[in-house]
């Protein structure tokens, strides 16, 4: 089973309107952290804002917040004013506990294509 | 020079070719990572390395070779590679042992075509 699942290959947003860009994830482990990247056609990944399974609030990041819904497994992205800057792919992970020592890796989803129109 | 650094941009290779991915990490992290991201596809995991020791090798074809001379370098050596190896190669790095929550930086990564 997938861990992360992006289920909007694309989105379009006027200029100035809020998006929400959908995550849903996957785990057995009590103790996770749930991240989004942005990936510009440069190619490089950002990272945007993180959330912790024991976080009491949502993140918030700037013009970034994660709409976390625990229950739901559900972590989604709202993108507050959008710019056209923002045109970009965006990408939802997870990291999961890792035994001591080892490094932990994060798990990707497919992620979205964000178009924002002037 | 700050965060990761990777080697060329762009590679354009034929299959026949012998060629190297550089990645550099100037963040002082002890874990550094492959990821491969290919067209439509979510990023997969190659490789990582934890302390210079290769830790996970997520079924990638010998033709892919990993070295990890330091904390700090992490090449990707190519050799008779196949057309549908051409993909964006993404290096990271990571702390480990610090919170869930301590992101992974990654570079710009490399473009490359198999011809």
């Amino acid at each position: 089973a997938q861990k992360i699942t992006q289920t909007q290959p694309g989105m379009f947003v006027q200029e100035k309107e809020a998006v929400t860009l959908d995550c849903t994830y996957d785990t057995s482990d009590p103790s996770y952290g749930l991240f989004w990247y942005k990936q510009p056609s440069s190619g490089e990944m950002i990272f945007l804002i993180y959330q912790g399974s024991y976080d009491q609030q949502n993140a918030t990041e700037g013009r970034y917040s994660l709409n976390f819904q625990k229950a739901r497994k559900s972590a989604n992205l709202v993108i507050s004013a959008s710019q056209l800057g923002d045109s970009a792919m965006y990408f939802c992970a997870m990291r999961e506990r890792a035994s001591s020592g080892s490094a932990r890796q994060l798990t990707f989803g497919s992620g979205t294509q964000l178009t924002v129109l002037p | 020079e700050t965060g990761v650094t990777q080697t060329p941009r762009h590679l354009v290779m034929g299959m026949t070719n012998k060629k190297s991915l550089k990645c550099e990490q100037h963040l002082g992290h002890n874990a550094m990572y492959w990821y491969k991201q290919s067209a439509k596809k979510p990023l997969e995991l190659m490789f990582v390395y934890n302390f210079k020791e290769q830790t996970e090798n997520n079924s990638v074809p010998s033709r892919f070779s990993p070295e990890c001379p330091n904390s700090s370098h992490l090449f990707l050596h190519l050799h008779t590679l196949q057309p549908e190896d051409s993909a964006l190669y993404l290096c990271a790095s990571s702390q480990v042992g610090s919170p869930l929550g301590s992101e992974a930086f990654f570079g710009q990564g490399t473009r490359l075509t198999v011809v």
